[in-house]
């Protein structure tokens, strides 16, 4: 059973653009959803993550919009470069519990 | 933040041997993961491994199959036991400092390819 539904699996999107990936979960008790960033070759890095107490979550250019009542969440990348390029993972995790689940990855190519 | 490295970062093996992957932090960490990965796919978690217990293997993953030590605070190591071409897959070691799930710092994984 996938807990954490991730589209699209692939996205192509042109510089300068806003690249947006979408994730949907069902367990109510997850409190923690972070995304992830991975370049071929390499380990998944920790981008950006949010808790259910806000809405929305900004760094830079990547944001975090989360729909509690909707059980939805999403990365916005804004200005999309040719360096962002990778495979974007959003994940779940539930308060007291170690194990985090994640989505199926996205793989973003930003093209110049 | 931790800086995790892995040992070896890719292997070539024969079906019916033994593989043990080694992982060390940079920093002491209270939890220590284990993942497989398939190329192009997402994580699946083997294992969780704390320090002075034995680890927690997720359905579908044996002790038999990929035992896990965890000496102190700072290592771990995954063997992939009597392996198979099935077990030709990414293998990412990860770690976070906290008992409530925050940041998983991963390592850069290693490659094993099963003949």
């Amino acid at each position: 059973q996938q807990q954490v539904k991730q589209s699209p699996q692939s996205l192509i999107v042109q510089k300068g653009g806003i690249s947006i990936i979408n994730c949907a979960y069902e367990n109510t008790a997850f409190d923690y959803f972070p995304w992830y960033q991975q370049f071929p070759g390499k380990g998944p890095a920790l981008l950006i993550a949010i808790r259910p107490d806000v809405s929305e979550k900004k760094e830079g250019r990547f944001t975090i919009s989360f729909n509690k009542s909707a059980k939805q969440f999403s990365l916005h990348i804004m200005d999309s470069q040719p360096g962002d390029s990778a495979t974007y993972f959003c994940a779940a995790s539930k308060a007291g519990y170690q194990k985090v689940t994640f989505g199926i990855g996205t793989k973003l190519q930003v093209i110049p | 933040s931790a800086v995790i490295s892995q040992k070896p970062s890719r292997d070539i093996c024969q079906r019916g041997t033994s593989l043990t992957i080694q992982c060390q932090v940079d920093s002491q960490v209270t939890m220590m993961f284990w993942y497989r990965q398939q190329p192009g796919q997402s994580l699946t978690l083997i294992a969780t491994a704390n320090q002075g217990s034995e680890a927690t293997y997720e359905s579908g993953f044996v002790i038999d199959k990929f035992p896990i030590s965890r000496p102190n605070l700072t290592f771990s190591t995954l063997t992939v036991s009597n392996m198979s071409p099935e077990d030709s897959s990414i293998y990412l070691c990860s770690a976070s400092h906290g008992f409530r799930t925050d940041t998983q710092y991963f390592g850069p994984g290693t490659r094993l390819t099963v003949l």
